[in-house]
């Protein structure tokens, strides 16, 4: 399966511990995404890359939380110092590059990363 | 502004019914709307988007009515099976480069067979 791939798919920590998400997109996916999305509620955009470069932050994305996509392949997400307000799915997703054709809209998500903070 | 407003919040229908989620939004530059699928454990699949100058978009038995003036969009169903059973999350994103998405709050669609 050539989907987008995100480890670990669980994760309970303690509050107060850091915590580091990996996402593998799409092969030859330039565009990468993290989305943040809690129970019964829609998925909260975090953040965007295009190949290396991180290109928008959202606001829920405080000085505890940091992304980076150090090749423009794969891409981790750090909280530092967790709370339990953390506690959430965290979903990685992928693009293809601009210009594409008729996929270049589709955004491909992973299965995500389902965190407690305890 | 950023808001993205769906309805209902659940839904059951028959096998063969036709269930309709509507969703509304406030920010006119919207220019993207899609409509995403997630099963428990999975991320979202991506199903129909439709862009602000169509009215209509159908993909199989899934169809997107858009209302411009009134600000409102709507998923439609058609000949539903008990494996659409999932739920269902409008969308809406001010460019399609680099989609940044605002989802709604999402609908729990049952169909009982």
């Amino acid at each position: 399966d050539t989907g987008v791939s995100q480890d670990p798919r669980h994760k309970i920590t303690k509050r107060g511990q850091n915590v580091t998400f990996r996402c593998d997109p799409i092969s030859e996916h330039n565009r990468l995404y993290w989305y943040r999305q809690t129970l019964g509620q829609g998925p909260e955009f975090l953040t965007y890359f295009q190949n290396e470069a991180q290109l928008e932050k959202s606001r829920l994305l405080s000085d505890r939380f940091s992304a980076e996509r150090p090749k423009g392949s794969f891409s981790t997400l750090e909280i530092q110092r967790t709370e339990q307000g953390d506690s959430a799915m965290y979903l990685c997703a992928s693009s293809p590059p601009w210009g594409r054709g008729a996929t270049n809209e589709k955004l491909f998500f992973g299965s995500g990363t389902q965190l407690s903070v305890l | 502004q950023q808001q993205v407003k769906q309805s209902p919040q659940s839904l059951i229908v028959q096998k063969g019914g036709i269930p309709i989620i509507n969703c509304a939004y406030e920010n006119t530059a919207f220019d993207y709307f899609p409509w995403y699928q997630q099963f428990p454990g999975k991320g979202p699949a991506l199903l129909i988007a439709i862009r602000p100058d169509v009215s209509e978009k159908k993909e199989g038995r899934f169809t997107i009515s858009f209302n411009k003036s009134a600000k409102q969009f709507s998923l439609h169903i058609m000949d539903s099976q008990p494996g659409d059973s999932a739920t269902y999350f409008c969308a809406a994103s001010l460019s399609l480069r680099a989609q940044k998405l605002v989802f709604g709050q999402g609908t729990r669609l049952t169909i009982n067979p």
